[in-house]
């Protein structure tokens, strides 16, 4: 079974600034893809940032970059620059490409706040 | 860009009464994945669609049964519908054959059972 830990239900950040969101996970398989949704008030579910277990390199995705330890199974996401439109719950997710099952597995999730 | 659409956007409905939710993929899109996100919780993977056939299931009821058509859109048919099953019910759209993997979510259906 396929796990997603994320350790951290709330967070806040002033505006500008950089926050980290913490995000552990556990698998079996050898192929999989990481992922970072944002869900703002609206609940609208939005991909941030995809990162390939096979890629050694941290996906960059403008002010949204990840620390990827695979041997930790650790997938950080940092935002930088923080903004107001920033605040959302942050949901860490897990996809096993090895077989035919392609589900997401979310973790808890992580709710940010960017205050001005 | 074409993304995925759902609706009814929200659906009020009477215990024991049934629903239908409809998906409609980005074009192109092969694969549909049902999720359903209570209140406070994270979703929660429901069942799967890859051309036209169930490719996997995860923890739905047997009261919901859902298909895919041959234009890709998929319908997940909620019946017996109980006070729990109140939550945001999304669809995602994924292409196989790409390098990308990613699955790209609707608005999602909030369906409100009283």
């Amino acid at each position: 079974a396929q796990t997603v830990t994320q350790s951290q239900p709330e967070m806040s950040v002033q505006e500008a600034e950089t926050v980290t969101l913490s995000c552990t996970y556990d698998t079996s398989e050898s192929n999989y893809y990481l992922f970072w949704y944002k869900q703002p008030p609206s609940r609208q579910m939005i991909l941030v940032i995809r990162q390939e277990a096979y890629k050694q390199q941290n996906a960059t995705e403008n002010r949204f970059s990840v620390n990827f330890q695979k041997a930790a199974k650790s997938f950080s996401l940092k935002i930088s620059d923080s903004q107001l439109g920033d605040t959302a719950m942050y949901f860490c997710a897990l996809l096993n490409s090895g077989g035919s099952n392609y589900k997401l597995t979310f973790g808890k999730g992580t709710l940010l706040t960017v205050n001005p | 860009a074409a993304g995925v659409i759902q609706s009814p956007r929200h659906l009020i409905k009477e215990k024991r009464e049934t629903a239908t939710l409809k998906c409609y993929p980005i074009p192109r899109h092969d694969t549909v994945y049902w999720y359903q996100q209570g209140p406070g919780q994270d979703p929660q993977f429901l069942i799967s669609f890859y051309e036209k056939m169930q490719s996997d299931k995860g923890s739905i009821p047997d009261r919901f049964s859902a298909q895919q058509f041959s234009d890709y859109h998929s319908e997940l048919n909620m019946s017996s519908l109980e006070l729990g099953d109140s939550a945001l019910y999304f669809c995602a759209s994924r292409a196989t054959g790409t390098s990308e993997e990613t699955q790209y979510f609707g608005p999602g259906t909030r369906l409100l059972v009283l």
